[in-house]
């Protein structure tokens, strides 16, 4: 069973271009989970959602940021007009339906804003 | 809202030793889980050790094992035997019950020392 799976690992944007971070979940999971790491910090949460649905996006800017996970294919986290501060490593994580099960996480795209 | 923390930035420890890494959490929730991540130089995010808080029992996975004290609201990770490859940042992390996003600490940086 594969693990969950992100592309790019590493992702270089000139500020003011888009950023687009896809994640595909571990077979079975139906749950992602997008999470943000600055340099020296720990995860903070940004978006949690399930097959065709946002679940909960408290953490998340609302201005240029956006997520989906479509029905067919892997989600995707979107910057638009990114900024240095966006800097960072994203991670995704995925969990089956059963209540209250483990997030197994990505190897993360590490996004720097030149 | 839960709060996670973290007291010690960094620790040191000789190869075959034990160490133990502190977490302390705040939370009004009764049911929830509490784990210990390791994240590697290659910054993949590893689930280390789970705990429910239901369960008494302390959980214990190989060399890893946990104190978990609910009235203290405390949750420390025992490493027995370190080994080089146990240097990584650990990263103690709450979830309330149900599919919710992971609140984490901001990090212990172990040194495993030969």
């Amino acid at each position: 069973n594969a693990g969950v799976m992100q592309n790019p690992r590493h992702l270089v944007r000139r500020r003011g271009q888009e950023a687009r971070l896809r994640c595909s979940p571990m077979k079975g999971h139906s749950h992602v989970y997008w999470y943000r790491q600055l340099p020296e910090e720990g995860l903070k949460f940004m978006v949690y959602l399930q097959k065709e649905n946002i679940i909960d996006e408290s953490g998340m800017p609302k201005e240029r940021f956006s997520a989906e996970f479509p029905k067919e294919g892997p989600s995707i986290l979107r910057i638009q007009q990114v900024v240095r501060g966006d800097s960072a490593a994203y991670f995704c994580a995925s969990s089956p339906d059963s209540w209250g099960d483990t997030q197994y996480f990505g190897p993360g795209t590490r996004l720097t804003v030149l | 809202a839960q709060t996670v923390t973290q007291s010690q930035p960094e620790m040191s420890v000789q190869e075959a030793e034990t160490v133990t890494l502190s977490c302390t959490y705040d939370t009004s929730e009764n049911n929830y889980y509490l784990f210990w991540y390791k994240q590697p130089p290659s910054r993949q995010m590893i689930l280390v050790i789970r705990q429910e808080a239901y369960k008494q029992q302390n959980a214990t996975e190989n060399r890893f094992s946990v104190n978990f004290q609910k009235a203290a609201k405390s949750f420390s990770l025992k490493i027995s035997d370190s080994q080089l490859g146990d240097t990584a940042m650990y990263f103690c992390a709450f979830m309330k019950q149900g599919n919710t996003p992971l609140v984490f600490g901001k990090g212990t940086r172990l040194s495993v020392i030969a």
